[in-house]
C-alpha cells in the first residue's frame, strides 16, 4: 500500500538519450511535485502540478517536461540527457486539509527517489 | 529569496545521548516548516510539521521548535538510538502564493552503538 511510488529506482543511461521517470500516488492528493537532489543533498523543486495544472515551473532546462495523465500520476520526461542531470529525483504529493482551530495544514509525502546516472 | 541553512552538516554521537539539530532561514514569512528524515538510498520521511503560528511539535522522542522571528528551528532527539542514523532535512514553505518548499542541505547523523 505504498503511498507515493516511483519507477525506475535506478536509471543508468548514455548522454544524449531521452528517458522518463514515472510517479504515482494513491493518496488522492491534489498536488504533486518533482524535486532534484544533487550530490550535496540539496533538494531543489522542479515542478508542481495541482489538478493537472502546472503552478510552479522553476528555472529548469526545457529538456525537462512534466506530464500528468491524471491526478494520481506525474511523470518526468528528460530529453537529450547531460552529465549534469545525474542526481536523485524525488516525486512528492500533498493535500491541504483542515487542522485545529480552523488552520489549513499540509504535509508532503515523498517517493523513494530515482537515482539517475548519465554516462 | 529564501535560504535555508542547517548546522552542523554532520554529527556523530554515542547511543543514548540527547542531541539538537539546527535549521535557520532568512525570510520569516513562512507558512510552515517541516522536518524530514532521509535514509541512505531511500526517500524522504516526514517527521514533524510546524505551522507558522505554532512554537513546537512533539512526536515520541522528537521535539521540533520554531522561532519565526529569529528564523530558527531546532529538532531535539532524546535518547538517541542507532536506528536514528540518517540525514535530517528541514524545509520551509513560503507564505506567498505557490507551493514552494525550500530545503536545507541536511545534517548527517550517526549514532554509535
Amino acid at each position: 500500500d505504498t503511498a507515493v511510488s516511483q519507477t525506475p529506482k535506478y536509471l543508468v543511461t548514455q548522454m544524449g538519450n531521452d528517458k522518463s521517470i514515472k510517479c504515482e500516488q494513491n493518496l488522492g492528493h491534489d498536488t504533486m511535485y518533482w524535486y532534484k537532489q544533487d550530490s550535496k543533498k540539496f533538494l531543489k523543486i522542479m515542478f508542481s502540478y495541482n489538478n493537472k495544472e502546472l503552478i510552479i515551473n522553476e528555472t529548469v532546462p526545457n529538456r525537462f517536461s512534466p506530464k500528468s495523465p491524471d491526478k494520481a500520476h506525474l511523470n518526468l520526461h528528460i530529453n537529450s540527457l547531460e552529465l549534469g542531470d545525474s542526481a536523485v529525483y524525488f516525486c512528492a504529493s500533498s493535500q491541504v486539509r483542515d487542522g485545529l482551530a480552523g488552520r489549513r495544514v499540509e504535509t508532503q509525502y515523498f517517493g523513494p527517489g530515482t537515482r539517475l546516472l548519465v554516462l | 529569496k529564501q535560504e535555508v541553512t542547517q548546522i552542523p552538516a554532520a554529527l556523530s554521537v554515542p547511543e543514548g545521548e540527547n542531541l539538537v539539530l539546527n535549521c535557520s532561514f532568512t525570510d520569516s514569512a513562512i507558512y510552515n516548516l517541516q522536518w524530514f528524515r532521509q535514509d541512505p538510498g531511500k526517500g524522504l520521511t516526514s517527521l514533524l510539521l510546524i505551522q507558522s503560528s505554532q512554537r513546537e511539535q512533539t512526536s515520541g522522542r522528537l521535539n521540533a521548535s520554531l522561532d519565526k522571528s529569529s528564523g530558527r528551528s531546532t529538532l531535539y532527539i532524546a535518547a538517541s538510538q542507532p536506528g536514528d542514523s540518517a540525514t535530517y532535512l528541514c524545509a520551509v514553505r513560503r507564505l506567498v502564493a505557490g507551493n514552494q518548499f525550500y530545503f536545507g542541505t541536511g545534517t548527517s547523523l550517526t549514532v554509535i552503538p
